[in-house]
């Protein structure tokens, strides 16, 4: 059983469009991260949650941390062609002394 | 920002061969380094978890005496693929935590990833 659902796994968009990729845990996490990766690269972060309930935001990306700290989203408003990734959640259970990853969603925006 | 440098990032070695991975931490220390194997447009997946000064933790399934880990300084870990074949061909990554620093709650600050190709 994966620890951190992440839906969907791919997703195909036109230019202008808004989309939300999805983590969702049965577990409470001290953290959560997402993070963005190109291809023949390493993941960069995007953004640390710490907080239920807590809203970040970057430019046009929003990161929400549910109230139990159970799960996350990410919506992405009026993508772009330079959005195209792979998309990461990652958790940190407290004491785990390591990150659950989500299977990832690989974002592809049309122009 | 914490920078994470991996090298090589991209080697090609014939069957039966060895290949030594190194991760360096460049403006941080990091007493936690990580080894990750990944196919292509997967997930991460988790190979080790490497402690300056001890043994690796290896997770389940991963074969200790192929996939050699060291950590001998708080800056530096190495990966040694020992006696390769086709099937260890894949992309790894490493990555190095400040929580030493920053505590559980840090992020990972990954390297740029190898591309191993075993022939």
């Amino acid at each position: 059983t994966q620890l951190l659902e992440q839906s969907p796994q791919f997703l195909s968009i036109q230019e202008g469009e808004n989309l939300t990729v999805y983590c969702n845990s049965s577990s409470v996490f001290s953290s959560l991260q997402w993070y963005r990766q190109e291809p023949g690269e390493g993941p960069v972060l995007l953004v640390t949650v710490v907080t239920g309930g807590e809203v970040k935001k970057l430019k046009r990306l929003t990161f929400q941390f549910g109230d139990a700290r159970k799960d996350s989203s990410l919506h992405i408003t009026a993508a772009q062609p330079g959005d195209t990734g792979l998309y990461l959640c990652a958790g940190v259970r407290t004491n785990a002394g390591k990150s659950t990853f989500g299977d990832g969603t690989t974002l592809t925006v049309k122009p | 920002g914490a920078v994470v440098s991996q090298h090589p990032s991209w080697v090609i070695c014939k069957s039966g061969t060895s290949v030594k991975i190194e991760c360096r931490s460049l403006d941080f220390q990091a007493t936690t380094m990580f080894w990750y194997r990944q196919f292509p447009k997967q997930s991460l997946m988790l190979m080790a978890t490497s402690n300056e000064g001890s043994k690796a933790t290896y997770e389940q399934g991963v074969e200790k005496d192929k996939f050699l880990i060291n950590h001998a300084s708080l800056t530096l870990s190495t990966l040694t693929v020992t006696s390769a074949h086709p099937e260890d061909s894949s992309f790894y990554i490493c990555s190095a935590s400040s929580w030493n620093t920053g505590g559980m709650g840090s992020p990972l600050h990954f390297g740029n990833g190898t591309r191993l190709t075993v022939t």
